[in-house]
């Protein structure tokens, strides 16, 4: 057990919609980190937060945004929905250090979309 | 040119084999760090070993084995008797500091192990 949790473990739902995705980090960690792993593009990084700011940006569509609140929990908000964005979805968290990056990651929410 | 580079999607081993995993990395950035996880069956992200690009000490954690070479910008992973249970899905992932500070990881696709009884 990583102590990173996220919620929900399963989602299904359908084209257009829009969900939220749930990551609590470990206690003590500072940043969190976003993931999407899918058969197509593999295990890539969406966009992480450090201490309720945005950080850094990776391959996140404008359809999906995410932040921080003051307890350091992250929410991932996915939009308009499209079959391909059917994905395992990862939460990360770490102590953000000068030069220690570390990353545990939660158990994951799978998204599918019909 | 992928940064991370796992040539092989699939190994498959008998118990008690040796087997490396290899993984081949492109940076520029002289301060970066290389990790590698490993994903079982169950889905689970699982932090194997952390080592920055200063030490290129080879590292040793029961009969799991890394292999660093700046010169071959390669960072294998060896895993000694292997067992069932190490069959899983491993990801080297390279870390380089990003316009903001923070040092964000790329993954290689992976190399799913398969060890048969």
């Amino acid at each position: 057990d990583s102590g990173v949790t996220q919620t929900p473990k399963h989602l299904i739902t359908a084209t257009g919609q829009r969900v939220t995705l749930r990551c609590s980090p470990r206690s003590g960690d500072l940043s969190v980190y976003w993931y999407q792993q899918s058969l197509d593009q593999g295990l890539q990084f969406l966009i992480q937060y450090y201490n309720g700011e945005e950080r850094a940006k990776g391959n996140i569509l404008e359809r999906f945004s995410a932040q921080q609140f003051p307890d350091l929990h992250s929410e991932l908000n996915l939009s308009s929905l499209e079959l391909g964005d059917s994905a395992l979805y990862f939460c990360a968290s770490s102590v953000e250090g000068l030069d220690y990056n570390e990353q545990f990651f939660g158990p994951g929410t799978r998204l599918t979309v019909l | 040119a992928q940064k991370v580079t796992q040539a092989q999607t699939e190994i498959s081993v008998v118990e008690k084999e040796d087997v490396t995993l290899d993984c081949v990395y492109e940076t520029r950035d002289t301060t970066y760090y290389l990790f590698w996880y490993k994903q079982p069956p169950s889905g689970e992200l699982v932090f194997l070993i952390r080592r920055n690009s200063f030490d290129e000490q080879n590292e040793i954690s029961g009969r799991y084995s890394w292999n660093f070479q700046k010169s071959t910008s390669s960072f294998n992973f060896t895993i000694t008797a292997s067992q069932v249970v190490d069959s899983a899905v491993y990801f080297c992932a390279l870390s380089e500091p990003s316009s903001g500070g923070s040092y964000i990881p790329t993954f290689g696709r992976g190399t799913s192990l398969i060890v048969h009884p």
